[in-house]
Formats: C-alpha cells, structure tokens, sequence
C-alpha cells in the first residue's frame, strides 16, 4: 500500500517561514491536500490539490508538489499556526494520511 | 453554510459494536460524499471508508473489511458507521468529514463533524 512519510516536528522562529514536507513515491503525480489541526478540535482544511487555498485560509499558507516530494509552506509563522499538520492523498481508492507533523512556533 | 453534527459520546465493552451518526445540514446530502476517520490517542488520522449517499455502496478501507459498515439515510440526511467485535485499540475520536466534490469520495474534506469519542474498555 502506498505510504507517505512526514517529519514528527518542526520548529520555526516567530516571524520566519515554516516549510513541512510529505514524501512518498511519485507524490508529484498525484494530488496533495493538507489539515491543520489544533488540540482537542477537528482537523481544517489549509491547502487542496497542492497549492489552492480555501477560503479564510490565510495567504501564508502555500504549497508545492513535485517528484518525490510535497511541500506544505507557512510564510511569518505566528504562534497562532502551533497545531499539528497531516497531508493526505487517494492511492488505490483510498485516503491515506502522514503521520502528522507538530509545529512549534 | 455546511455543518456536520456527530452523536455523543459512547462507552462500549471489548466484543461489542458501535454505531456513530453524522447529521448534515446546509447543503444537498445525497450526492456529496461522506467520509470516516478517527484518531486514537495521541496518533494521527486513520481513514475509514466513504459512501455517497445516493450511491449507497460504500467503500470500507481493507483493514475494517468484515468489520465497518458505514450506510446513509436521504430522509434524514444523517450518515452512519458501525463497527463491531470491538477491541481496546478502537479507543479514538472518530469524525465524519464531506468530500467537496459531488459523485466522488476521492474529494478532498472540506467539512468535518465535531468528533465523537469512543472508547471501549471492559
């Protein structure tokens, strides 16, 4: 099955660029979605087919997709963005999730 | 707007079954899909499985094949999973979440339901 692989934690200064990566074999061909999720609360959708934003997600927030590789991008990382982050893509008809990667501001 | 309602809390004995419901309102039910994931404690997100509704098969993750079953009321625009012979590691936040696309589960999850506790312990 396939599998995608993130960093358990990530820690950016206040104010710098936060940049959390989802590895997986030829993830650059398919479509990479990323939640935001805060304690205790549901996750939130940040980013949909690697680089759009839903509405009321901040601009800060981008991504990229590409080989082996996709990138989740927060830009003036603000304490507000701490959470956990998962990416999340469809192999073989169904979701599939990284483990998940706290972010210390 | 979009808002997903999931049933309370539940307590359950290892061996026995669970059901959760997922009540939507504000937009059309039928065609769009509705997911199942959980979370355990202090793990990350697992998928479930998925139906749309108007569709009514569902597609259940290998791993609860046998286990999950997961149906959807149009009446009541309220979707439901089940799963039995329960284990200790069931024990997770389970959510429902609406695909954005209509007529596939392969959308990715624009709404989620608040999350519904289950734990299951002798």
């Amino acid at each position: 099955s396939y599998e995608v692989t993130q960093p358990l934690s990530v820690s950016v200064a206040l104010g710098q660029t936060a940049r959390i990566t989802c590895g997986g074999n030829y993830i650059g061909s398919k479509s990479v979605h990323w939640y935001q999720q805060k304690p205790g609360q549901a996750p939130v959708l940040v980013i949909y087919r690697d680089n759009n934003r839903p509405s009321g997600i901040p601009e800060r927030f981008s991504g990229s997709n590409s080989g082996n590789t996709a990138t989740l991008t927060i830009s003036r990382a603000q304490v507000g963005d701490e959470a956990d982050y998962y990416c999340q893509v469809w192999d073989s008809s169904a979701w599939v999730f990284g483990g998940g990667t706290k972010l210390t501001v | 707007q979009v808002q997903l309602v999931q049933s309370g809390a539940e307590v359950k004995k290892p061996g026995s079954s669970v059901k959760v419901s997922c009540k939507t309102s504000g937009g059309t039910f039928s065609k769009f899909p509705i997911s199942w994931l959980r979370q355990a404690p202090g793990q990350g997100l697992e998928w479930l499985g998925g139906i749309i509704p108007v569709f009514t098969s569902a597609i259940v993750a290998q791993k609860f094949q046998g286990r999950l079953t997961i149906a959807a009321d149009e009446g009541t625009n309220t979707a439901y999973m089940e799963l039995s012979a329960l284990r200790s590691d069931d024990t997770a936040v389970y959510y429902c979440a609406r695909g954005n696309e209509m007529g596939t589960i392969s959308s990715f999850l624009d709404y989620w339901g608040q999350g519904t506790l289950v734990t299951v312990s002798s």
